[in-house]
């Protein structure tokens, strides 16, 4: 079964500095897709960046960008320059490659504070 | 380009009643899914209808029922609601793409639901 770990609850970071929030997924499909969401206080999921398993780059946009280690199995989020606000939840999350299914594989979530 | 939108925003119910949550789909999406996010957690998968019909369902009793209409939209039904259905109820849409590699699922802001 797939599953995604988030072994941060919480992060803190002083603005206009990098962070890095951590993701491990375990699945035995050599086909997948990689995803990370945004959910400020109000509730809604924002999409971030998408890695596609195959996908020889890291995927990057903007502020963003995957630190994508496929041997250990690692999505790490980079957000450079942070601001105030980013502060939010910040989900990783999962899919089959072929998705017709459209089901979503979300970890726990890391809170990420920024400090001014 | 409106984006996904779902009503009620929030609701309030007791133990045994029903309710019906709603959800538009962004323009030009096709497929809606539905999820359950407790309080803390990471949203859970419900299920996701593509042309009118179920396509793949998570791990949730049969009170969660769903229907999409020809206009894409879709309704989530819980029956004999449960203190433990409290919870933020998120829907997603896409496009299905012609190849069938999965795509970004985009969220509406959600629904909290209350059983008191």
């Amino acid at each position: 079964a797939q599953k995604i770990t988030q072994t941060q609850p919480g992060m803190f970071v002083q603005e206009k500095e990098a962070v890095t929030l951590d993701c491990t997924y375990d699945t035995s499909d050599p086909s997948y897709g990689l995803f990370w969401y945004k959910q400020p206080s109000s509730g809604e999921m924002i999409f971030l960046i998408y890695q596609g398993s195959y996908d020889q780059q890291n995927a990057t946009e903007g502020r963003y960008s995957l630190n994508f280690q496929k041997a250990r199995k690692s999505a790490n989020l980079v957000i450079s320059a942070s601001q105030l606000g980013d502060s939010a939840m910040y989900f990783c999350a999962m899919s089959p490659f072929y998705n017709q299914g459209g089901k979503l594989i979300f970890g726990q979530g890391t809170e990420l504070s920024v400090k001014p | 380009d409106a984006g996904v939108t779902q009503s009620p925003t929030h609701l309030i119910k007791t133990r045994g009643q029903q309710v019906t949550l709603r959800c538009s789909p962004k323009s030009g999406h096709d497929t809606v899914s539905w999820y359950q996010q407790a309080l803390g957690q990471g949203p859970q998968f419900i299920f996701q209808y593509y042309e009118e019909e179920e396509r793949q369902r998570g791990n949730f009793p049969d009170r969660f029922s769903g229907h999409q209409f020809p206009n894409y939209s879709s309704e989530l039904n819980v029956n004999a609601l449960l203190l433990g259905d409290s919870a933020l109820y998120l829907c997603a849409s896409r496009r299905i793409p012609p190849s069938g590699i999965t795509d970004t699922q985009y969220f509406g802001p959600g629904t909290r639901l209350t059983v008191l």
